[in-house]
């Protein structure tokens, strides 16, 4: 079975600042995307950046990166110049394409507060 | 496109009582997603749908949860009879070949309190 975890139940940065939060996932699968879902108060789930496990190259959207390590499978967010707006629960989620299609495999979330 | 759109946004209720939740998916998307979350379980997934059809519905608790698809913009997610340890947010969520299916564009939820 797939499972995702994320370590860092609540991290704080202060803005303008740099911030990593931590997922790694077990899988014995040679073929998945993961992904990096924000949850503002707001509640709506945003996808912020996605990863395909065959592609080696590192997914970057703006200020959002990640640090994709396949062999450790380790799937790290980098949150650069952090802003006010950054505020949110983050949510690491692993997929396995084909098979039962839409089950995103949730981590437990890492709640980040950025601090003016 | 106005997205995902849920509703109820809150609904509150008496144990017992039954409880619909409804979801307009993206037009154009064919795949429907329902997800329950909460803070012991996280983020789950009950039943999803591909063009109207439910294809998976191994998430569904029991059988007082029951999901339907009349057509393609337009989905229901039903508790009867609901009971304390329904509550949660329910999301909804829906994608289509052209974005990649596994790009999931989610609503803003439903926070269902039973009491």
């Amino acid at each position: 079975a797939q499972t995702v975890t994320q370590s860092q139940p609540e991290m704080s940065v202060q803005e303008a600042e740099t911030v990593t939060l931590s997922c790694t996932y077990d899988t014995s699968e040679s073929n998945y995307y993961l992904f990096w879902y924000k949850q503002p108060p707001s509640r709506q789930m945003i996808l912020v950046i996605r990863q395909e496990a065959y592609k080696q190259q590192n997914a970057t959207e703006n200020r959002f990166s990640v640090n994709f390590q396949k062999a450790a499978k380790s799937f790290s967010l980098k949150i650069s110049d952090s802003q006010l707006g950054d505020t949110a629960m983050y949510f690491c989620a692993f997929m396995v394409p084909g098979g039962s299609q839409g089950n995103l495999i949730f981590g437990k979330g890492t709640k980040l507060s950025v601090k003016p | 496109d106005a997205g995902v759109i849920q509703s109820p946004r809150h609904e509150v209720t008496e144990m017992g009582q039954e409880v619909t939740l409804r979801c307009k998916p993206i037009s154009g998307h064919n795949s429907l997603f329902w997800y329950r979350q909460t803070m012991m379980r996280g983020l789950e997934l009950l039943i999803y749908f591909n063009n109207n059809v439910p294809i998976d519905d191994s998430g569904m608790p029991e059988d007082r949860f029951s999901a339907k698809m009349p057509n393609a913009s337009f989905s229901t997610l039903k508790i009867q009879p609901s009971e304390p340890r329904d509550s949660a947010v329910y999301f909804c969520a829906s994608s289509s070949p052209g974005t990649g299916y596994e790009k999931l564009f989610f609503g803003s939820g439903t926070q269902l309190s039973v009491l």
